[in-house]
This record gives structure tokens, C-alpha cells and sequence, in this order.
């Protein structure tokens, strides 16, 4: 198993810019997220989703579009980007979200994205 | 929501000393506390979890106690060595939820 797979790894964006960033399991897990890192902040929680079909917002959505049409992909989607979404980029998946039994996160590599 | 605070910020020790790291949350229905480490450019791993009707849980070095009328919860290393050197992240989930939110992170550092 390749477990949680994001692209690209890194990116750099002008303001106003759109993007998308992928992450796909293959570990056949209900429940995915996407979490942004920055310095001193911890892992802030953007959106997340309990099965396809089904998104919910987190701590900071502002910003972000998420979809779920399959299990296995999750992509995270800015829409005009800004200097403030300069941050290190993480999706994680996990067991049996709809049972809200998630346990363990498994994490991508994480995805760089600087905003100019 | 759910607010975790996590201290120190910043935590240095010599090899083979003990290091503990503290955090309180603020959900009393909070029923699930992972840790996580991460390594430098890494991504973040599950070391060690507590669920609510535990108490203590040791692996190896490793430990963590949970006192829920307080609402706090740490996380022990014994013998430390320079390969735990990391950032820590201590989580609660949101309500009954297991959705963690995260503390800022402790930066421990292990001198040989």
C-alpha cells in the first residue's frame, strides 16, 4: 500500500491564483482531512469528510473548497489564493469515520505551498 | 469548540534524562487523546493514545496519564535519547467525536 498520497510537494502561487492539491489512500478509509501547518500554530483543521459524499468545515475553512466523490481522493481546492495560505499542507485519513471511531490519523508527506 | 493548550513550547534535556509534556483541554467531552511526533521535515505520526476510561497507558519509554476531572493529560519519556528529539503534538478530540484538535506543539530536544 502507497497509504496517503498528496501532490504536488511543493508549489509557489501569485495572488489571486487557484489551485488544487490531491491526496488519495489507498487504505479504503472513510475518514479523510486536511490540516494546515504553520510555525507555533500546531495542525489546524480545514475540512473534513466522514465517507464520499459527505464534508464538513473545521477550525479554518475560509478560503478552501473540499469535495468527496470516491473514498479514495479528497482534494483540497483554494480558490483565490492569498500571502495568509503560505503553509505546509497535510492530508490524513483514517479508519471508520462514519461510526465516528476515527483513532489513528495517518498522515501525507505534505504539501509546501507559498503564496507570492 | 475545543481549545488544547500545550507546554512547554520549547524543551531541552541531556541524554537518558526525563522529559514531560503537558496539556489541558477544554471539551469534558473530550474522549480521546492522541500524541503525535513529528520529525523534522516529516510528516506527523501516532506514538501513543488514551481514551477516556483509562487512566495511565505505558509503552517502553513511553507513557501517558490522563486526569479527567481536570482535564488535563501528559505525556512522559524516560531515558531520552537523540532520536526523540522531534515536535510533539498533543490532541483531544472534538466531543465524542475522535476528530482531534491539536496543542501548538513541544520542539523537545535531546543532547548526547
Amino acid at each position: 500500500n502507497a497509504g496517503v498520497t498528496q501532490t504536488p510537494k511543493f508549489q509557489v502561487l501569485k495572488t489571486g491564483q487557484s489551485m488544487t492539491l490531491q491526496c488519495a489512500q489507498d487504505m479504503n478509509h472513510e475518514y479523510m482531512s486536511w490540516y494546515r501547518q504553520d510555525p507555533g500554530m500546531g495542525l489546524r483543521l480545514i475540512h473534513y469528510s466522514v465517507g464520499a459524499g459527505i464534508t464538513d468545515q473545521g477550525e479554518v475553512p475560509n478560503g478552501y473548497n473540499v469535495s468527496r466523490s470516491t473514498t479514495e481522493d479528497f482534494p483540497l481546492r483554494l480558490l483565490s489564493a492569498a500571502p495568509s495560505q503560505t503553509s505546509v499542507y497535510f492530508c490524513a485519513s483514517s479508519p471508520r469515520g462514519q461510526t465516528l471511531n476515527t483513532g489513528e490519523l495517518f498522515f501525507g508527506e505534505g504539501s509546501r505551498l507559498t503564496v507570492l | 469548540g475545543e481549545n488544547v493548550e500545550q507546554h512547554p513550547s520549547t524543551l531541552s534535556v541531556q541524554e537518558g534524562d526525563s522529559a514531560v509534556i503537558k496539556c489541558t483541554y477544554s471539551d469534558s467531552a473530550s474522549n480521546y487523546f492522541p500524541w503525535y511526533k513529528q520529525e523534522l521535515g516529516k510528516r506527523p505520526q501516532l506514538i501513543i493514545d488514551i481514551r477516556s476510561n483509562v487512566g495511565e497507558k505505558k509503552d517502553q519509554r513511553i507513557a501517558v496519564t490522563l486526569n479527567k476531572t481536570a482535564k488535563h493529560f501528559s505525556l512522559h519519556i524516560t531515558e531520552t535519547q537523540p532520536e526523540d528529539s522531534a515536535v510533539y503534538f498533543c490532541a483531544a478530540s472534538i466531543g465524542g467525536s475522535y476528530i482531534p484538535t491539536f496543542g501548538r506543539g513541544t520542539s523537545l530536544i535531546v543532547h548526547p
